[in-house]
């Protein structure tokens, strides 16, 4: 069975600290990992990583994927008010009918001002 | 707003009715996907379709669930005689379906109470 864990389920944090995010995962036919934030709403995307060593960043948040020791981090630096969510990771897999989603538990993250 | 939309955002209904919920997926999408998220825990898949076919469902997709894409657009996911574990969050995505970078987007849910 198709496995993926967040570590950890919750963090509290001060405006301006830097925050990392952990997602390890045990499946078949991997194709891609994505983070996702969710706030009171629909999961928004944040980043989709194929390969392993290649940091994709956006703003104050990065990603990296290493696909030998089967895990990715989220990294926020300088966390605001506004980065308060749950952040999610999802790994798809799938051969022929590839897309299906797992998710892991979510991280709830809290910044406080 | 040109997003994944999802109706109604939420739904109180007693134990034994039926519901429906409707997703009106990103308007080039081929690909649609249902999930199911209850409190403290990620979504986890129900099944989805690609234009009208259903090309994947959930054991978790009991009997009394259906869902359908009749024309390739939107699609409805029905729940028959409702329990109260029935109760959680319905999430709809909806995606390009490049082999390449297939993105799901979601739309807001629509939140199930079974009472």
């Amino acid at each position: 069975e198709d496995k993926v864990v967040q570590s950890p389920l919750s963090l509290v944090v001060h405006e301006g600290d830097t925050v990392t995010l952990n997602c390890s995962y045990e499946v078949t036919n991997f194709r891609s990992l994505l983070w996702y934030k969710q706030e009171k709403k629909a999961p928004t995307f944040l980043f989709m990583l194929t390969s392993s060593g290649i940091e994709k960043k956006s703003g104050r948040l990065s990603s990296i994927l290493d696909k030998k020791e089967l895990f990715s981090i989220l990294n926020i630096t300088a966390t605001q008010t506004g980065d308060s969510a749950i952040y999610l990771c999802a790994v798809e897999t799938g051969g022929t009918s590839y897309g299906k989603l797992t998710f892991g538990q979510g991280t709830i993250l809290t910044v406080h001002p | 707003d040109t997003g994944v939309s999802q109706n109604p955002r939420h739904k109180i209904t007693k134990r034994g009715q039926n519901v429906t919920f409707r997703c009106d997926p990103i308007s080039e999408h081929n690909r649609l996907y249902w999930y199911r998220q209850t409190l403290g825990q990620g979504p986890e898949f129900l099944t989805y379709f690609q234009n009208e076919a259903q090309l994947e469902k959930s054991r978790l997709l009991s009997d009394r669930f259906s869902a359908e894409r009749p024309k390739g657009s939107f699609s409805t996911l029905e729940i028959q005689r409702t329990e109260q574990g029935d109760s959680a969050m319905y999430l709809c995505a909806s995606s390009l379906g490049d082999r390449a970078k297939n993105i799901q987007y979601f739309g807001a849910g629509t939140r199930l109470s079974v009472l």
